[in-house]
């Protein structure tokens, strides 16, 4: 069964220190991993994507890793800001159906306190 | 940010009364898609269409229905709205083309209340 896997549930930091956000899948055959963030009453918005080929990518605060090897993700979110508040999906995109079927993960809840 | 909107934003409604949530886009995307979420739980897939005159059931089962009479718009109907309606519905759309690589972009979606 195709399954996506976050951890922690949720996460509390003081703003300015760091956090690392855990994704784990079993989407079979994998295609790629996004990592979306969504606000309280907002759709998701689309962070950063990876490949199968890609273990690392970066954009502005937010670092993604991807081992395809052992299934995992993490998301690393340097000098954590205010805004920073919100909800991080983990999803997985298989590349074996004609609609492009997206595996959701519960999301971390991240709070940012000043 | 997405060219994607939805309206209303909020929805409080009382049970039995037909409800139409709207979804539209202006980046000419072909594929679209109604998604519902539930505090703290993942996105599930309701309904999605491919194009003008498609549509497809998704993974969860919904007593919703879904039009795609026009390419940017893709409204839902509830005929009948129960309490176990509640939800957040989030509507998203995709270019064509090879499908796993192609970004969904969200609306910001419509929070609905049966009471």
């Amino acid at each position: 069964k195709n399954q996506v896997e976050q951890s922690p549930q949720s996460l509390i930091i003081l703003e300015g220190k760091n956090c690392t956000l855990q994704c784990n899948y079993t989407v079979s055959p994998f295609s790629n991993l996004r990592w979306y963030k969504q606000d309280t009453g907002r759709g998701p918005v689309s962070l950063t994507i990876m490949t199968f080929s890609e273990n690392t990518k970066s954009n502005r605060r937010y670092t993604a890793t991807l081992d395809a090897d052992t299934k995992q993700s993490s998301l690393h979110i340097t000098a954590s800001q205010l805004s920073d508040s919100a909800s991080y999906i983990c999803v997985v995109s298989d590349r074996g159906s004609t609609l492009g079927r997206l595996y959701f993960g519960r999301g971390t809840q991240l709070t940012v306190w000043p | 940010e997405a060219d994607i909107y939805q309206t209303p934003r909020y929805l409080v409604i009382g049970t039995g009364k037909k409800i139409t949530l709207e979804c539209s886009q202006t980046m000419g995307h072909d594929k679209m898609y109604w998604y519902q979420q539930d505090p703290g739980m993942e996105l599930h897939l309701i309904h999605y269409s491919y194009g003008v005159n498609s549509t497809e059931k998704g993974d969860l089962s919904s007593e919703s229905t879904v039009s795609r009479i026009r390419t940017e718009h893709f409204p839902l109907t509830l005929e009948s709205a129960r309490p176990s309606h509640t939800s957040q519905y989030l509507c998203a759309s995709s270019e064509s083309g090879l499908p796993s690589y192609n970004e969904q972009f969200f609306g910001p979606g419509t929070r609905l209340t049966v009471l």
